[in-house]
């Protein structure tokens, strides 16, 4: 089947490690996207890719990394910079990145640093 | 980065009952979502809309696009307790696509 994978699921990470968030995709998608989601907010763009090696930062960028060696895949580096990780993180991808295409989510990664 | 204005933050509401919420924006967009999200569940594309003007119905539910294209609502008709969750707009322009804060429903039966 088509889809949007994320994993894992649920990640602990203790304060001060990188930690690295997967998001695949089998729908020959060219853009993907990263947001994040606070309790009682909507989604923050955190970075997007309109194609592979290419990626541009979001709202709020600062202390995450991203990298788009495939197009199939859009993987999130949370560093140790990021002052307040915790939260529900969302990948998405799209097949057309100007505007006319439907955006679709995986089921997300809530990441939780203890 | 602006996000869109979305109304009403919640509504609590009697099975059967019809529902409405919007998503305003100072920007002008080329493509409305909506999406209604699970608790812990990533988002699920409810309707598409692709044009200033649009109205696009599936099932229970109706969408339009707004035709200055800087605004969108959604209906929901004869409300049932599944319709419980947060639903979300997003307008997509050029590169990067804009959410609204949420409107969680509470459907009681």
């Amino acid at each position: 089947d088509g889809g949007i994978t994320q994993s894992p699921k649920y990640l602990f990470r203790k304060e001060g490690q990188n930690v690295t968030l997967s998001c695949e995709q089998n729908l020959n998608h060219d853009a993907m996207y990263w947001y994040r989601q606070d309790p009682g907010q909507g989604l923050r763009l955190i970075y997007y890719s309109q194609i592979v090696n290419d990626f541009q930062k979001g709202d709020i960028a600062e202390g995450y990394s991203v990298s788009r060696e495939k197009k199939e895949s859009f993987p999130l580096t949370v560093t140790s910079a990021q002052k307040n990780p915790t939260a529900f993180y969302l990948c998405a991808s799209s097949i057309t990145p100007t505007g006319q295409g439907t955006a679709f989510f995986g089921q997300g990664t809530r990441l939780t640093v203890v | 980065g602006q996000q869109l204005n979305q109304n009403p933050q919640s509504m609590f509401i009697q099975e059967g009952e019809d529902v409405s919420m919007n998503c305003t924006s100072s920007s002008i967009f080329n493509t409305w979502l909506w999406y209604k999200q699970d608790p812990g569940e990533g988002p699920v594309l409810l309707i598409a809309l692709y044009k200033a003007g649009e109205l696009t119905s599936n099932g229970r539910l109706t969408a339009q696009f707004g035709i200055t294209r800087k605004d969108s609502f959604l209906n929901i008709s004869a409300s049932i307790p599944s319709d419980v969750g947060i639903y979300f707009c997003a307008g997509q322009r050029n590169n990067d696509m804009r959410f609204g804060a949420g409107t969680r429903l509470t459907v009681k039966p």
